[in-house]
């Protein structure tokens, strides 16, 4: 069956770093992939999504490339900042299911 | 205001006593859904219905029932709830034109004890 695996954290960074938060997957076809994120005591929000080989996802300064060869979609962010203090959950949709990682929680010291 | 709308947000139950948490959208959605959230493994899918009438079981359906007798109502019912149950509940929903490449629309959560 499909499968999400992304890296566990917690991520520790101070304010105006580099993030990377690396997920890959495992599908039949071809899914398209989201970052959704989850902010204390909140559901989850899209961040963003992109739905074919190539594309490139962006929102808030983050962005993440749908790679088929590496079947990876790594969140990145140039700069993060306090109030960007979350989970992180890679997913993937493929024949109306939507299959989520385990989520990696980010905490960004000012 | 699009949005989806679960109630109770917060429950704590005994075993045993059945209980229903209810999902209403307001944004004429067909594909409904019900995940738990549990620490260290993520979210998982409990049901599914892709329209009136029509429900599927996810990952991890036993222990509840759904029904979906409206389009905007997808409630997820505990018949005998146990305290393997005790979970972060979320409902969320979208169109299904929009197939694979749909966004899902969560709603806030329902944290739910059993003891």
């Amino acid at each position: 069956g499909d499968s999400v695996t992304q890296m566990e954290g917690p991520v520790t960074l101070s304010e105006e770093a580099f993030l990377t938060i690396n997920c890959t997957y495992t599908a039949t076809g071809y899914p398209s992939l989201f970052w959704y994120v989850q902010y204390p005591g909140e559901g989850l929000q899209l961040l963003l999504k992109a739905t074919k080989a190539d594309d490139k996802g962006s929102n808030k300064g983050f962005e993440a490339t749908y790679r088929k060869e590496t079947t990876s979609f790594h969140l990145e962010k140039g700069s993060v900042q306090v109030s960007d203090s979350a989970v992180y959950f890679c997913a993937l949709r493929s024949n109306y299911k939507l299959t989520f990682g385990k989520g990696t929680l980010l905490t960004v010291n000012p | 205001e699009a949005q989806v709308t679960q109630n109770p947000r917060y429950l704590i139950t005994v075993t045993g006593k059945k209980l229903t948490v209810t999902c209403s959208q307001n944004m004429n959605h067909e594909y409904m859904s019900w995940y738990r959230q549990d620490p260290g493994l993520g979210l998982r899918q409990i049901y599914y219905s892709m329209n009136v009438e029509v429900t599927d079981k996810g990952d991890v359906p036993e222990g509840y029932k759904v029904s979906r007798k409206e389009k905007r109502n997808f409630p997820l019912i505990l018949e005998s709830p146990s305290p393997n149950q005790t979970s972060l509940y979320f409902c969320a929903s979208s169109h299904v034109a929009g197939g694979h490449t749909g966004e899902l629309f969560f709603g806030e959560g329902s944290r739910l004890t059993v003891l």
